[in-house]
C-alpha cells in the first residue's frame, strides 16, 4: 500500500463546474497536509494546506480533512481552464517529517 | 536567496559518467528536500535534511545515490555510475522548520542520461 494514494486521472470537468479531488494516507499520525498544483514541465507550488478536521476555504479553492477516515480532498469551484493542472496531494507527520506526495491527479478544464 | 536555486537546470550524461546536482534552499531554511519526477509520474522521496539531525535517506533508490549538505545550508546529490533509468527531473525543496509549513521547491534539474 503506498502512503499517499490519488487516483491518476484525468478528472475532465467542463468551465464553471465543480471540481473534486481526493487522497488517501496510510499513516494514521499524518499531522499536516498539502495540495500542490503542477503545471506541465513546471515545479510544483502549493494550493493551500490544513491539518485540523473540517473545511478550510480560500477564494475558490476548499481543503477537506477527516482524520478518522484518513483522506484530504481539494474542492475547487468554477473551474477555469486555467486550472488544469496535476494536483498533488503531500502529507507530512506521524512517524517522521518527511513530506511524502502522492502520484498526482491530472485536472482537465474543459472550455 | 530569494527562492531555492538548483543548478544545473539540464544535465545531459553519458552512461556510466558520475554526476552532481546542487541545491542552495531557501536562507534560514532548516529543512530540506530531494525528490526525483520521472516523465508523467509523481514525486518519488529521495531524501531529507532536518537541522542537524542525521538525514533520512529511505527513498534513495541504490548506494549509487547519495546526498551530503554541508553547513546546513547547500545540498549536492550525487549519482554515480549514471544508468538511463536516473533519467529523471531531480526536484529540491526547502521548508522553515518541521511541522505545518509548507516547502518551496526549485525549478529542477531535468538530468538525461544518453
Amino acid at each position: 500500500q503506498k502512503e499517499v494514494e490519488q487516483n491518476s486521472g484525468p478528472l475532465s470537468v467542463p468551465e464553471g463546474a465543480i471540481a473534486s479531488l481526493n487522497c488517501t494516507y496510510s499513516d494514521r499520525g499524518s499531522q499536516s497536509f498539502f495540495w500542490y498544483r503542477q503545471y506541465s514541465g513546471k515545479s510544483p507550488e502549493l494550493i493551500m494546506f490544513i491539518y485540523s478536521n473540517g473545511d478550510k476555504e480560500d477564494g475558490r479553492f476548499t481543503a477537506q480533512l477527516n482524520k478518522a477516515s484518513q483522506y484530504v480532498s481539494l474542492l475547487i469551484r468554477d473551474s477555469q481552464p486555467s486550472d488544469s493542472a496535476t494536483y498533488l496531494c503531500a502529507v507530512r507527520g506521524g512517524s517522521s517529517y518527511k513530506l511524502i506526495f502522492g502520484s498526482g491527479t491530472r485536472l482537465l478544464v474543459r472550455p | 536567496g530569494a527562492g531555492v536555486s538548483q543548478s544545473p537546470s539540464n544535465k545531459v550524461t553519458e552512461k556510466g559518467k558520475d554526476v552532481e546536482l546542487r541545491c542552495d534552499p531557501i536562507s534560514g531554511h532548516t529543512a530540506l528536500y530531494w525528490y526525483r519526477q520521472s516523465l508523467g509520474q509523481g514525486l518519488e522521496f529521495l531524501i531529507y535534511f532536518q537541522g542537524n539531525s542525521a538525514p533520512d535517506k529511505s527513498g534513495l533508490p541504490s548506494d549509487r545515490f547519495s546526498a551530503e549538505r554541508t553547513g546546513g545550508s547547500v545540498s549536492t546529490l550525487t549519482i554515480q555510475r549514471t544508468q538511463q533509468e536516473d533519467s529523471a527531473v531531480y526536484l529540491c525543496a526547502s521548508s522553515a522548520d518541521r511541522g505545518y509549513v509548507e516547502a518551496f521547491f526549485g525549478q529542477g534539474t531535468r538530468l538525461t542520461v544518453v
